[in-house]
């Protein structure tokens, strides 16, 4: 299975900002995930998208968060307005099959809000 | 609320040691269970996952049972070596939707 890529490794921003995380590149999957890992903690479920469209979002993805799939094969999970407390690793994650069969982690993007 | 709880939260063991990780999930729908390794600063990567349908499987030096009765899934590692020192989270699916609910994580420590 072809690797996870997601760019950029890491990214300072100032708070307030606006920061679009990528994972790259996607073909023929269908269903993708976001996941924040704060240092130190456990993974946590962001968001899932199926067929192009939300399919479950968790407590924390609130309206500052949104995802996209622009371009058929990249995967974005953009922050509005970032605060400090979105310091943290974030990760996509795809699956290739129902069964949840080739359920790969991308590369990461660790997010520094200053 | 779906909960996975993972104890211990460190663990450490002589080299050629057996360790034991155990998790318990809340929600009973569940009947996907991986178990992922991460290093610093790196992705968490599957290692063995079990399905509900089964109650034990093996690959190599690492093996997971499941309890569904009990609800909980313990990950077994034989014969440890330094190379398996790392964070390991378990992690619980009811494979409709896919997203995982993770464990806290095992710092799992082989001293030489």
């Amino acid at each position: 299975e072809p690797e996870v890529t997601q760019t950029p490794s890491h990214q300072v921003t100032q708070m307030g900002q606006e920061v679009i995380l990528r994972c790259v590149p996607i073909s023929n999957h269908l269903y993708f995930y976001w996941y924040r890992q704060i240092l130190g903690q456990k993974v946590e479920f962001l968001v899932s998208f199926y067929n192009n469209e939300i399919s479950e979002k968790s407590e924390i993805f609130d309206d500052q968060f949104s995802v996209e799939r622009p371009d058929g094969s990249n995967f974005t999970l953009k922050i509005r307005s970032t605060k400090l407390e979105d310091s943290a690793m974030y990760f996509c994650a795809r699956r290739t099959g129902s069964d949840m069969s080739g359920y790969t982690f991308g590369s990461g993007t660790r997010l520094t809000v200053v | 609320g779906e909960n996975v709880e993972q104890h211990p939260s460190t663990l450490s063991v002589q080299e050629g040691d057996s360790a034991v990780i155990k998790c318990t999930y809340s929600d009973s729908a569940s009947n996907y269970f991986p178990w992922y390794k991460q290093e610093l600063g790196k992705r968490p990567q599957l290692i063995i996952d079990i399905r509900s349908n089964v109650g034990e499987k093996k690959d190599q030096r690492i093996a997971v049972t499941l309890n569904k009765t009990a609800k909980h899934f313990s990950l077994h590692i034989t014969e440890t070596q330094p190379e398996d020192s790392a964070v390991y989270f378990c992690a619980a699916s009811t494979n409709q939707g896919g997203k995982l609910i993770f464990g806290q994580g095992t710092e799992l420590s082989v001293k030489p």
